[in-house]
C-alpha cells in the first residue's frame, strides 16, 4: 500500500499568515498518461464532512477561495493557506488515488495562533 | 443540488451485520464511479471500498475484504455497503462519497455525504 505521512501533526499560524502543510508519499503517484500526480487535499471542519479542495495535486476545485494552493516536487506535496483566515481552521488530509486502497495522510490540525 | 444522503447506521453487537444506504440525486449517477469512507470517532479518513459505475468492478481495503460488500442500483441511484461480521474496529461515521469524473482510472472524492454512524458494541 502507498502510504502518505503529513507534517506537522498540528500547526498554529497568526491570521493573515502563511499556513504550509506537507504531504510525502511512499511512491510516484505520476500517472504516465496525463502526466499528472493522483493527489488531492481536504479540509475538515469540526462535525462535518471532508471537502475537497485541491486535486491532480495543483487544481483547485470549483469555489474553493485563491489563497489555497497546491504544489508538488516529486513525491512530495504541499498545501499553502495564504492570507490565513478564522474560517480556515480545520484538519487538513491528503489523499492519493493513483492506486487502491486510496489512502490518506494522518490529518495536520491546523489552528489559530 | 448534487446530494448524497447515508442511512441505516446504529449500534449492532460484534458479529453482527449491517446494511448501509446512499441515495443520490442531482447528477448523472450511472456515470460515477462510488465509494464509501469511514472515520473512527476522533481518527482519521480511512477509504473502505469503491464500485465502479457499471456495478462491475469492486474494491476493498484489506480491513474489511471478505466481511463488505459494495454494490449499486443505477435504476434507483442507491449505492449499498453491506456489513457482515463486524468489530468494534469497523466503529465509525461511514461517509458515502462520488468520484469527481474526468480523470481516469480514479479520481478525487468531490461530493461527501453528511455520514451515517455505526457503532459496533456489545
Amino acid at each position: 500500500d502507498i502510504v502518505m505521512t503529513q507534517s506537522p501533526d498540528s500547526l498554529a499560524v497568526s491570521l493573515g499568515e502563511r499556513a504550509t502543510i506537507n504531504c510525502k508519499s511512499s511512491q510516484s503517484l505520476l500517472y504516465s498518461s496525463n502526466n499528472k500526480n493522483f493527489l488531492a487535499w481536504y479540509q475538515q471542519k469540526p462535525g462535518q464532512p471532508p471537502k475537497l479542495l485541491i486535486y491532480w495535486a495543483t487544481t483547485r476545485e470549483s469555489g474553493v477561495p485563491g489563497r489555497f494552493s497546491g504544489s508538488e516536487s516529486g513525491t512530495d506535496f504541499t498545501l499553502t493557506i495564504n492570507d490565513l483566515q478564522a474560517e480556515d481552521v480545520a484538519v487538513y488530509y491528503c489523499q492519493q488515488y493513483y492506486t487502491t486502497p486510496h489512502t490518506f495522510g494522518q490529518g495536520t490540525k491546523l489552528d489559530i495562533k | 443540488e448534487v446530494k448524497l444522503v447515508e442511512s441505516g447506521g446504529g449500534l449492532v453487537k460484534p458479529g453482527g451485520s449491517l446494511r448501509l444506504s446512499c441515495a443520490a440525486s442531482g447528477f448523472t449517477f450511472t456515470n460515477t464511479r462510488m465509494n464509501w469512507v469511514r472515520q473512527a470517532p476522533g481518527k482519521g479518513l480511512e477509504w473502505v471500498s469503491s464500485v465502479s459505475a457499471a456495478n462491475s468492478y469492486f474494491y476493498y481495503s484489506d480491513s474489511v475484504k471478505g466481511r463488505f460488500t459494495i454494490s449499486r442500483d443505477n435504476a434507483k441511484n442507491l449505492v449499498f455497503l453491506q456489513m457482515n461480521s463486524l468489530r468494534a474496529e469497523d466503529t465509525a461515521v461511514y461517509y458515502c462519497v462520488r468520484d469527481k469524473g474526468g480523470s481516469w482510472p480514479y479520481d478525487a472524492f468531490d461530493v461527501w455525504g453528511q455520514g451515517t454512524l455505526v457503532t459496533v458494541s456489545s
